[in-house]
């Protein structure tokens, strides 16, 4: 079955650092990969999809499929930037039957 | 647009009891959703919908019936609530052709005592 791993249950940096969200995926086929995330009080919602490969406040990610990695990157982290960031796989190409990673909880200090 | 809304927000069970959790979106989506989310372990699908009449179960359908009358709603039926189900329970909506993203309601923090 596929799986995703996010090895950093917690990250912090300071404003202005750069920031690397590790994600992993165990799957052999040909996944639709997600960042989704959860800012403080408010609703999980899509960050960015690698089909896109857009740029989606200041962050990008890039699918590897040799390392079966899709870590999301921002060169200048923000306050704003603090949320709880999930990785998510879909196999089926349709981005609904999601399997997500545990998450990582960015915090971005002053 | 209400988007995806979900009812109740909090929950208190005992062990045993029933109950049913709502979820409506008012986007005209096909597709609906259950989730769990548990500390560590991510968001695991329960069940889901991709249209009027048609369910199905995700990874952990165990303990959970759903039904879809409507294209508005879905609710989650516990049958016997249990301990092991206190968890967060979020629903989701999205378009069902293409890839499209899925919108998520504000959860739903279910405690079985």
């Amino acid at each position: 079955a596929q799986r995703v791993t996010q090895p950093e249950k917690l990250l912090s940096v300071f404003k202005g650092a750069p920031v690397e969200l590790k994600c992993n995926y165990s799957y052999s086929g040909s996944p639709e990969l997600f960042w989704y995330v959860q800012y403080s009080r408010q609703r999980l919602q899509l960050l960015l999809r690698h089909i896109s490969r857009e740029s989606i406040k200041g962050f990008t990610a890039d699918l590897n499929k040799g390392e079966t990695s899709f870590h999301l990157k921002k060169p200048f982290a923000q306050e704003e930037d603090s949320a709880m960031y999930y990785c998510a796989l879909d196999i089926r190409g349709s981005a609904r039957q999601l399997t997500f990673g545990s998450g990582t909880q960015l915090t971005v200090l002053p | 647009n209400a988007g995806v809304t979900q009812t109740p927000k909090f929950q208190v069970l005992k062990t045993g009891q029933s109950m049913t959790l709502q979820c409506a979106q008012d986007m005209n989506h096909e597709y609906m959703s259950w989730y769990r989310q548990d500390p560590g372990m991510g968001l695991r699908l329960i069940h889901y919908s991709v249209g009027a009449g048609i369910t199905d179960q995700g990874e952990v359908p165990n303990g959970y019936n759903v039904s879809r009358s409507t294209t508005e709603d879905f609710p989650l039926r516990l049958l016997s609530a249990a301990p092991s189900q206190t968890s967060v329970y979020f629903c989701a909506s999205s378009e069902l052709a293409g890839v499209n993203e899925q919108y998520f309601g504000p959860g739903t923090r279910l405690t079985v005592t």
